[in-house]
């Protein structure tokens, strides 16, 4: 059951540049989607959210994009850092189930 | 720190045997769930309680068992385990009954290797 897919095992960026993590989901009715960092031997932290009812939310260096349409939502780092360095969960929930779907992760590897 | 504990931490076991996963949530947050995370996949929802009462349900085993007490932890129960039960088990909280608009808080997971 593969609701939620990030098709992108890993991404390695040079600092200072953008970073684009992609998602695609398949559940139509998922109105709230958000990202999560995971670093090794932690949990993961939430990052950023974004309703269905915009397409788009900054925060700082991040920015989520949401296209409804092609059931496609990104996460951009600009600029990247090597402390951003980690596994970025993308995940989707919806009004009906109280459940939260997860990707399987990308990791992002941000150089020197 | 999530404000959310799992304990223990790491945990080894044969194959067959119980475990209990242990979680206390954030101060506050009523609602625990549990996920899984097997080898490079990515979480996998098992179940979710509020208040003490079962919310919802993903794709937990008829093995696996959890509840929510009225100080509000959580356990997870592992039973007849098998190797593939081998994973990362987390857990999260939140304040509400739902996930819609409110960001989980995770703990820092419970290894579980069954050998």
């Amino acid at each position: 059951d593969q609701q939620v897919k990030q098709n992108s095992p890993s991404l390695s960026v040079q600092e200072g540049r953008i970073s684009i993590l992609n998602c695609d989901y398949t559940n139509s009715m998922f109105d709230y989607f958000l990202w999560y960092k995971k670093y090794p031997a932690e949990g993961p932290t939430f990052l950023i959210s974004i309703s269905s009812i915009k397409d788009k939310n900054e925060d700082g260096r991040f920015t989520v994009f949401l296209n409804k349409s092609a059931k496609h939502l990104s996460l951009h780092i600009v600029p990247s850092q090597p402390g951003d360095s980690a596994v970025y969960f993308c995940a989707a929930s919806d009004r009906v189930n109280n459940d939260m779907r997860f990707g399987a992760g990308t990791r992002l590897t941000v150089k020197p | 720190d999530s404000g959310v504990t799992q304990t223990p931490k790491h945990l080894i076991t044969a194959t067959g045997q119980r475990v209990t996963l242990r979680c206390s949530p954030r101060s506050g947050d009523l609602s625990v769930y549990w996920y899984q995370q097997s080898l490079d996949q990515g979480l996998q929802f098992l179940i979710q309680y509020y208040n003490g009462e079962e919310r919802a349900k993903g794709n937990i085993l008829e093995r696996f068992s959890a509840q929510q007490f009225p100080d509000l932890h959580s356990e997870l129960n592992l039973s007849s385990l098998e190797l593939g039960d081998s994973a990362l088990y987390f857990c999260a909280s939140s304040v509400g009954t739902g996930t819609l608009n409110s960001p989980l808080h995770f703990g820092n997971g419970t290894r579980l290797t069954v050998t």
